[in-house]
């Protein structure tokens, strides 16, 4: 399974970007890149997800290494509710809908 | 907006004890997914299951068994409860994939505790 690769931490002050890198050097053709992050005492939220184009939405921007080798999530101004773990996950196109978690990158937005 | 749901947010149990934690969506997903959620270790699936009486074994599913009985419902059953089995668990549900990619709708989480 192609796994991907985080910083374990990052730090941000409120009101500026935040750039959360991952590697996923062994993705293949027919995986998604999903992001989520979780909150302190809460279950996963979903963020973002793409496949090989740049994607916006109200929580964020995904912007997507032109060869898929890499993805980056894209906060455009933090805010104290951002601060969470954000795990960047890839899943299988297949019926059985697999998702592997790793141990995701935490996030401290500082005031 | 998809409301997931499970039936405890702490829970403590004796080792030996049959332990049933119950998750519940309430949008019709066809998927629905049992995790542990280890520090250090990230979120582990467990099992999950496509449709009603289907499932499939996670990347840990020794230990646990499921139960789905009904669409909208999703049991994880520890036979036998042991400490190593302490952790956090997560239900998640979302709509079967095909050619698009669904994202999971998380419940709370269940923090066990076995002593």
């Amino acid at each position: 399974d192609a796994k991907t690769t985080q910083p374990n931490s990052m730090e941000s002050n409120e009101e500026e970007p935040v750039h959360l890198p991952c590697n996923h050097s062994t993705i293949s053709g027919t995986d998604y890149i999903h992001w989520y992050r979780q909150l302190p005492s809460q279950g996963p939220e979903y963020v973002i997800h793409g496949l090989t184009s740049n994607v916006n939405n109200r929580m964020a921007s995904l912007a997507i290494a032109e060869d898929r080798k890499s993805s980056t999530l894209i906060l455009h101004r933090a805010t104290l509710r951002d601060a969470a773990v954000y795990y960047c996950i890839l899943r299988v196109n297949n019926y059985g809908q697999n998702f592997v978690f790793g141990p995701g990158t935490r996030l401290s937005v500082l005031p | 907006d998809v409301k997931v749901t499970q039936s405890s947010r702490y829970l403590v149990k004796r080792t030996g004890e049959k332990v049933f934690l119950e998750c519940v969506q309430d949008m019709d997903h066809e998927n629905m997914f049992w995790y542990r959620q280890d520090p250090g270790l990230g979120l582990r699936l467990i099992y999950f299951s496509y449709d009603v009486k289907m499932k499939e074994k996670g990347d840990i599913p020794e230990g646990y068994s499921v139960s789905r009985e009904k669409k909208e419902r999703f049991s994880l059953i520890l036979e036998s409860a042991s400490t190593n089995q302490t952790s956090m668990y997560l239900c998640a549900s979302s709509l079967i994939g095909g050619s698009l990619s669904y994202e999971q709708y998380f419940g709370p989480g269940t923090r066990l505790t076995v002593t």
